[in-house]
C-alpha cells in the first residue's frame, strides 16, 4: 500500500512568486491534514479536511495560503503570493474516517519550501 | 488551549544506554498523547500513543511511554538505545474535541554515539 507522498519534494522560489504543493493521501482516507514546520520551531497545524469538505482552517496563517482537496483525493497548497516567512517544511499526513480523533495520521515526507 | 513542552532539542547517548526523552503537556480535557519519530529525509512515524486505559503504552522499535496524569507528563524510553534509534522525536497532544488536530512539541533529536 502506498503512502502519503507529497509534490515537490523541494521548491525555492523568489518573494511575490506563486507555488503550489501538492499532497496524495493514503487511498480511502478520509481525514487530510496540512501542517508546517518554519526552520527552530513546532510542527503546526494548517488545515483538515474531511473528505472535499475543510473541517478546520484555524491554522492558516493569512490568506495568501489557500487549500482545496478535489473530489476528496489529492490536496492542494498554494502560496501566493510567497512571503519570506512562509519558508519551512509543509508536512501533508492523513487518517481514516470514523473515530479520527483517535486514528494514526500517516504522514508525508513533506515539501521543503524557501523563499528568496 | 493545549500544548506540549520537549525538555532538551538535543539529547545524546551512548549505545545501550537508557533513552529518557522528556514531554509535559497542558490541556483542559483528557488528552489523548502521541510519540512520533522522524529519520532524515522520511515523513513522521508514529511510535506509540495513548489515548484511554492502560497508562503505559508499548510501541514499536522498543519504545515505551507513561501517562501520568499528576504530573501531566508523558515520557518516552527505552532501555537501550541502537544507533539506528538516531533521528528527531515529536511528542504531540490531541483530546476528542481537537476532530484530530494534533499539536507538537519542539522536537528532540537524539543522537547515538
Amino acid at each position: 500500500e502506498a503512502g502519503v507522498t507529497q509534490f515537490p519534494s523541494h521548491s525555492v522560489i523568489e518573494k511575490g512568486q506563486t507555488v503550489t504543493l501538492r499532497c496524495d493521501p493514503i487511498s480511502g482516507h478520509d481525514n487530510l491534514y496540512w501542517y508546517r514546520r518554519v526552520m527552530g520551531k513546532e510542527i503546526k497545524f494548517l488545515l483538515h479536511f474531511v473528505k472535499e469538505s475543510k473541517q478546520d482552517e484555524s491554522g492558516m496563517p493569512n490568506n495568501r495560503f489557500l487549500a482545496e482537496r478535489t473530489g476528496g483525493t489529492y490536496s492542494t497548497l498554494k502560496v501566493q503570493p510567497a512571503e519570506l516567512e512562509d519558508s519551512g517544511v509543509y508536512f501533508c499526513a492523513s487518517s481514516q474516517g470514523g473515530g479520527q480523533v483517535k486514528g494514526e495520521q500517516f504522514f508525508g515526507p513533506g515539501t521543503r519550501l524557501t523563499v528568496l | 488551549a493545549q500544548s506540549v513542552t520537549q525538555l532538551g532539542s538535543h539529547v545524546s547517548v551512548s549505545e545501550g544506554a537508557l533513552v529518557l526523552l522528556r514531554c509535559n503537556y497542558s490541556s483542559s480535557v483528557p488528552p489523548y498523547l502521541f510519540w512520533y519519530v522522524q529519520y532524515p529525509n522520511q515523513g513522521l512515524q508514529l511510535l506509540l500513543k495513548y489515548t484511554t486505559g492502560a497508562t503505559l503504552v508499548k510501541g514499536i522499535n522498543g519504545f515505551e511511554a507513561e501517562f501520568k496524569k499528576s504530573e501531566t507528563s508523558f515520557h518516552l524510553t527505552k532501555p537501550s538505545a541502537h544507533m539506528s534509534d538516531a533521528a528527531e522525536y515529536f511528542c504531540a497532544v490531541s483530546s476528542y474535541n481537537q476532530g484530530g488536530k494534533l499539536i507538537f512539541g519542539q522536537g528532540t533529536e537524539l543522537s547515538v554515539k
